[in-house]
């Protein structure tokens, strides 16, 4: 059983640019989540997904945008990129669950992304 | 809001001894809580979690943890440390109330010496 992907695994961007990260969740999972780790800190949530829609987000700009795909397969769009949003960018999957008991997520490796 | 607060940046222990790494949360409601281990250049893995119940919880790779509700906090143990445990440590909270974001601390870089 594949867990989480993600790709590519290493992107190097201008700043001004645009990028998009993808991330194939991990099988049976129907929840995806981004967080941005910069050098030295811990992972920050961007925002989660789930039935295609946007269902929390976290303290980014509208730069940052997603999408999800009825294969709960997502993406993660970054507009006008800025020298700060160098880090490593997770993916990170979880199954609902009818019992209401709440599931720990799943990272993917996560890509790089370098702007410069 | 809810946080986590690792308080300690580095922990060096030599292999055979009880490791520990601290971690303290603030939530407003009662908090669900994980443990994340990191390797270098790869994604977060899952270690354990407290949801409810029992307040020590066992994890992978005999890694256990302690909720403690009166100190708002969740240490993560081992009683003897491997050189292969050697990496980077994520404590990660999320309120109940809030219902689908993590926060994690900043981490602590675990050396454990042969």
């Amino acid at each position: 059983d594949a867990g989480v992907t993600q790709s590519p695994t290493h992107l190097i961007k201008t700043r001004g640019q645009q990028v998009t990260l993808r991330c194939s969740p991990k099988s049976g999972h129907d929840t995806v989540s981004w967080y941005q780790q910069a050098l030295g800190q811990g992972p920050q949530f961007i925002f989660q997904y789930y039935e295609e829609e946007e269902r929390q987000r976290g303290n980014f700009p509208d730069r940052f945008s997603g999408h999800q795909f009825p294969n709960y397969s997502s993406e993660l769009n970054v507009n006008a990129l800025l020298l700060g949003d160098s880090a490593l960018y997770l993916c990170a999957s979880s199954p609902t669950s009818a019992s209401g008991i709440y599931n720990e997520q799943f990272f993917g490796p996560g890509t790089r992304l370098t702007v410069l | 809001a809810q946080s986590v607060a690792q308080p300690e940046d580095q922990v060096n222990v030599a292999e055979g001894n009880p490791l520990t790494v601290k971690c303290t949360y603030s939530v407003s409601g009662n908090p669900y809580l994980f443990w994340y281990v990191q390797y270098p250049n790869r994604g977060l893995q899952f270690l354990l979690k407290y949801i409810t119940g029992d307040n020590l919880v066992k994890g992978s790779y005999g890694f256990e943890a302690e909720f403690n509700k009166s100190q708002t906090s969740f240490h993560l143990k081992k009683p003897s440390a491997l050189v292969s445990d050697s990496a980077l440590y994520f404590c990660a909270v999320r309120d109940r109330a809030n219902d689908y974001k993590l926060s994690f601390g900043a981490g602590t870089t675990v050396t454990v010496r042969a």
